[in-house]
């Protein structure tokens, strides 16, 4: 039962472009999201989230954007560096401590 | 700045050995958890302290699984007999109490990897 999906496995983009990540999740108690970025043999690096009261969250070249409706969540990059490749993972929880991630998707940021 | 921090970083075993892991927090930090992540998956939530008690165990953690985090400060995964199947990266992450009604981040250590022979 995968309650946050990553559909996408990877994902290439072009230096200076925008990378667009995507979430998809099932569970509606869901009410806090998050973003994480990971380099081979590293843990997760904690990158933006956001709550269910809003629809937008923006930290520099990151924004998250947040569809209830849809139970769909993205992360903007903008502009793509190379240093930006790594495996990103969505999160989400019901305003507990357990997290539900997904499966990943890994950017590569062409120069 | 002390992130959170886990020894040994890797950890070569031979099945039915017990192996130790041990994860260090960041130092205001109250709450402890342990994530187990393998291949082409996400972590996947383990167990979880607040202080020195443990709070919940997923139903991943099976009777040879122990975590104990004495006086509220570092914690020890244990996992006794280890099988094939136990190999992993093992991740701790800490976390401080939010304001009231929101939820705190989670904030990750490098993870020990297991392989188990």
């Amino acid at each position: 039962d995968q309650q946050v999906k990553q559909n996408s496995p990877s994902l290439s983009v072009q230096e200076g472009r925008i990378s667009i990540l995507n979430c998809d999740y099932t569970n509606s108690m869901f009410d806090y999201f998050l973003w994480y970025k990971k380099y081979p043999a590293e843990g997760p690096t904690f990158l933006i989230s956001i709550s269910s009261i809003k629809d937008k969250n923006e930290d520099g070249r990151f924004t998250v954007f947040l569809n209830k409706s849809a139970k769909h969540l993205s992360l903007h990059i903008v502009p793509s560096q190379p240093g930006d490749s790594a495996v990103y993972f969505c999160a989400a929880t019901s305003g507990t401590y357990k997290y539900i991630f997904g499966t990943g998707t890994r950017l590569k940021v062409l120069a | 700045d002390t992130g959170v921090s886990q020894n040994p970083r890797h950890k070569i075993t031979k099945r039915g050995q017990n192996v130790t892991f041990r994860c260090d927090p960041i130092s205001e930090h109250n709450r402890l958890y342990w994530y187990r992540q393998t291949l082409g998956q996400g972590p996947e939530f383990l167990t979880y302290f607040q202080n020195e008690a443990q709070l919940e165990k997923s139903r991943l953690l099976s009777d040879r699984f122990s975590a104990e985090r004495p006086k509220g400060s570092f914690s020890t995964l244990e996992i006794q007999r280890t099988e094939q199947g136990d190999s992993a990266m093992y991740l701790c992450a800490s976390s401080f109490p939010g304001l009231a009604g929101l939820t705190e981040t989670q904030y990750f250590g490098p993870g020990t990897r297991l392989l188990v022979l």
